[in-house]
């Protein structure tokens, strides 16, 4: 069965202090990749979309790297602001959104 | 550009009511998909709608239904509400061959 794992549950980091989180699947024949941001109820905010292993995209204190087995979020010198919760989600073969697997998400607080 | 609206913003409903969300979405977007996201669990894919046909629908009752207009505008209702309806329902909007999907803040619904 296809999955989506997110981890840590919950990160907490002080102001400057980087961080990976990671989202890691178990889909075959990935046909993208997505990572949201979701602040407390909002709806989740896009921020990326990956491909292929190797990828690579950047948002200010963000950058997204992807793998053939997991996807991670890189965050550089987060402020407070950067709390949220973040969501990745994938889709499977063959490629439709109503069939996104949603991770569980990884829930950030940045303290001053 | 305006992102994806959805009104209203709550929703406080007895058990047995009929509920009815609205969703606009993202200007030039034509799909519209409509997500579940109750306490402590993940997005859940409720239906979508392209051109103005259901294309899909998840794993929830008939009870749950919707439309989408001509302007691509679309309405989630759900009829003889339940307790564990109550959640924050979020609509999203993609291009047919979009990047990735845009949510609205969603609409919370209290059933009581």
């Amino acid at each position: 069965e296809d999955q989506v794992t997110q981890s840590p549950e919950a990160l907490r980091l002080q102001e400057g202090e980087s961080s990976s989180l990671n989202c890691s699947y178990t889909v075959s024949g990935l046909r993208g990749l997505f990572w949201y941001r979701q602040d407390p109820g909002k709806g989740p905010e896009f921020l990326f979309t990956l491909y292929s292993a190797g990828e690579e995209k950047e948002k200010e204190r963000l950058k997204a790297t992807l793998t053939k087995k997991e996807s991670f979020l890189h965050i550089t010198a987060p402020k407070p602001e950067d709390s949220a919760t973040y969501l990745c989600a994938v889709k499977p073969p063959p490629g439709g959104y109503n069939k996104l697997i949603f991770g569980a998400g990884t829930r950030l607080a940045v303290h001053p | 550009e305006a992102g994806v609206t959805q009104s209203p913003t709550h929703l406080i409903k007895t058990r047995g009511q009929q509920a009815t969300l609205r969703c606009s979405p993202i200007s030039g977007h034509t799909s519209v998909y409509w997500y579940q996201q109750a306490l402590g669990l993940g997005l859940q894919f409720l239906l979508w709608y392209d051109e103005g046909e259901e294309r899909n629908r998840g794993n929830f009752p008939p009870r749950f239904s919707g439309r989408q207009f001509p302007n691509y505008s679309s309405e989630l209702n759900v009829n003889a509400l339940e307790l564990e309806d109550s959640a924050l329902y979020l609509c999203a909007s993609t291009l047919s061959s979009g990047d990735g999907l845009h949510f609205g803040n969603g609409t919370r619904l209290t059933v009581t």
